[in-house]
């Protein structure tokens, strides 16, 4: 099982802040994601990164930003803070399954606790 | 429509089964995943199967696989109160290098 970390749990903070969001992963995992989800709703993938200094965009367009620096770092930031951005955002990180008989692998996702962030 | 879909509720009683359903639309998805989310937290890995498997059994959960028809289900043996969350099902496509499209989730709400 992935060990996956995420600070802060929680995070309340005024509108036109600038705020990083950490997630950590100590599986050395080279795949890490972040979502952003709504209460009770469906996750939207915003960013994913596939290795040290590999980045991209996700589904949902999102003002955030991400670096992949470090394989077991994957920060996120929002420049300016604003009532928009309240949500969870839920960090993941991969491997690869490989399967016991007939090949193919499966990329199992482990996913972090999560941030709930609120903007005043 | 959605690329999943899944019903939005379901109440159980203690120690009946719950089956929670879901389809999809992609014939190219090859895994599919079921997660289950405690309220506040993340999301915990449940159980996944190939593609190309009907059935997979881990302890009480049991998943269906009809790629026929696009529909996945995980039922759940002996419902407990701690089964209590919401229920995530996702695919995996095989088309370049995504991350996982999830549903809506289902809500199980398990009753003493």
């Amino acid at each position: 099982e992935a060990d996956i970390y995420q600070t802060p749990r929680y995070l309340v903070i005024g509108t036109g802040k600038k705020i990083t969001l950490e997630c950590s992963q100590t599986m050395g995992h080279d795949k890490m994601y972040w979502y952003q989800q709504d209460p009770g709703m469906e996750l939207h993938l915003i960013h994913y990164s596939y290795g040290v200094n590999s980045t991209e965009k996700g589904d949902l367009s999102s003002e955030s930003t991400v670096s992949r620096i470090r394989t077991e770092h994957f920060p996120l930031t929002l420049e300016s803070a604003r009532p928009s951005h309240t949500s969870q955002y839920l960090c993941a990180s991969s491997e690869w399954v490989v399967r016991t008989s007939g090949g193919g692998k499966a990329d199992t996702q482990y996913f972090g606790p999560g941030t709930r962030l609120t903007v005043l | 429509g959605e690329d999943v879909e899944q019903s939005l509720f379901l109440s159980v009683r203690e120690g009946d089964s719950s089956v929670i359903n879901c389809t999809y639309t992609d014939s190219s998805s090859t895994y599919l995943y079921w997660y289950k989310q405690e309220p506040g937290a993340g999301l915990q890995l449940l159980t996944y199967i190939f593609s190309n498997m009907d059935m997979k059994q881990d302890q009480r959960l049991t998943v269906l696989l009809n790629k026929k028809d696009k529909h996945l289900s995980l039922r759940i043996a002996d419902t407990q109160t701690g089964d209590s969350a919401i229920y995530f099902c996702a695919e995996k496509k095989d088309t370049g290098r995504r991350a996982l499209t999830f549903g809506s989730g289902t809500r199980l709400q398990v009753q003493p």
